[in-house]
């Protein structure tokens, strides 16, 4: 059973630069069958969509923090990771990974982590 | 970007009664339109995709339809395990986008 688990700071000062990881555990990262997504949610709001990867590298990210986001993933980790340089207050979130199937159903993110909060804060 | 409109906001039921929630799209979406169930504390988990289609494990009283631009998620009757916060998300374009939630509460 695929699980994700996600790490990092949980306070991060305003301009700085946000790095989390998700660990893969019970399957690998490297299936070409999977695309991998980050999505945050502040508190006692929606869920917004940051960005997905697939292991080959190709990535899409949302407009909304395209300049100052990557996502990648390291195959010999088996972990997914997300960097969001500059953050300010705004970036405060409950920021969870995310597993979808790229060319199988269910054609919808079918596995997440158990999310890790992240406030910016001096 | 695709905005995703929910409504209700909240949906004020009874356990045994039938929960209707709406999400309208600003463009179509075809028939990529995903439903998550999120409770507190938990992260979201997938109950429909492809607009009507129940992924592994989720009950038959859960049920989706619609295509285009309006969609419906469906709660045959009520559970005491269903009052949750419900998302649509649609995959058609980028960015993908969710709705604002459908709090369905205990009346």
């Amino acid at each position: 059973q695929v699980q994700l688990q996600e790490s990092g700071p949980g306070l991060v000062k305003p301009s700085q630069t946000l790095s989390l990881t998700c660990n893969v555990s019970g399957g690998s990262i490297s299936s070409g069958s999977h695309y991998w997504t980050w999505i945050r949610q502040p508190a006692g709001k929606g869920l917004e969509w940051i960005g997905q990867t697939f292991a080959s590298g190709s990535t899409n990210y949302n407009p909304s923090v395209e300049s100052r986001v990557t996502i990648s993933v390291d195959t010999s980790k088996n972990q997914l990771s997300l960097k969001l340089s500059s953050v300010t207050a705004a970036d405060s979130a409950v920021y969870y990974c995310a597993r979808g199937w790229i060319h199988l159903p269910p054609y919808g993110l079918d596995i997440w982590g158990q999310g890790t909060t992240v406030t910016v804060s001096s | 970007e695709i905005v995703l409109t929910q409504s209700p906001a909240t949906l004020s039921l009874s356990p045994g009664e039938r929960a209707t929630l709406s999400c309208r799209a600003s463009q179509t979406v075809y028939s990529g339109l995903v439903w998550y169930q999120q409770k507190p504390g938990q992260a979201p988990r997938l109950l429909i995709y492809d607009a009507s289609n129940r992924a592994t494990g989720i009950p038959a009283r859960f049920s989706g339809s619609g295509s285009g631009t309006d969609f419906t998620l469906t709660i045959g009757s009520l559970e005491p395990e269903d009052f949750a916060v419900y998302y649509c998300q649609q995959r058609s374009n980028w960015p993908r986008t969710f709705g604002q939630g459908t709090k369905v509460e205990i009346k």
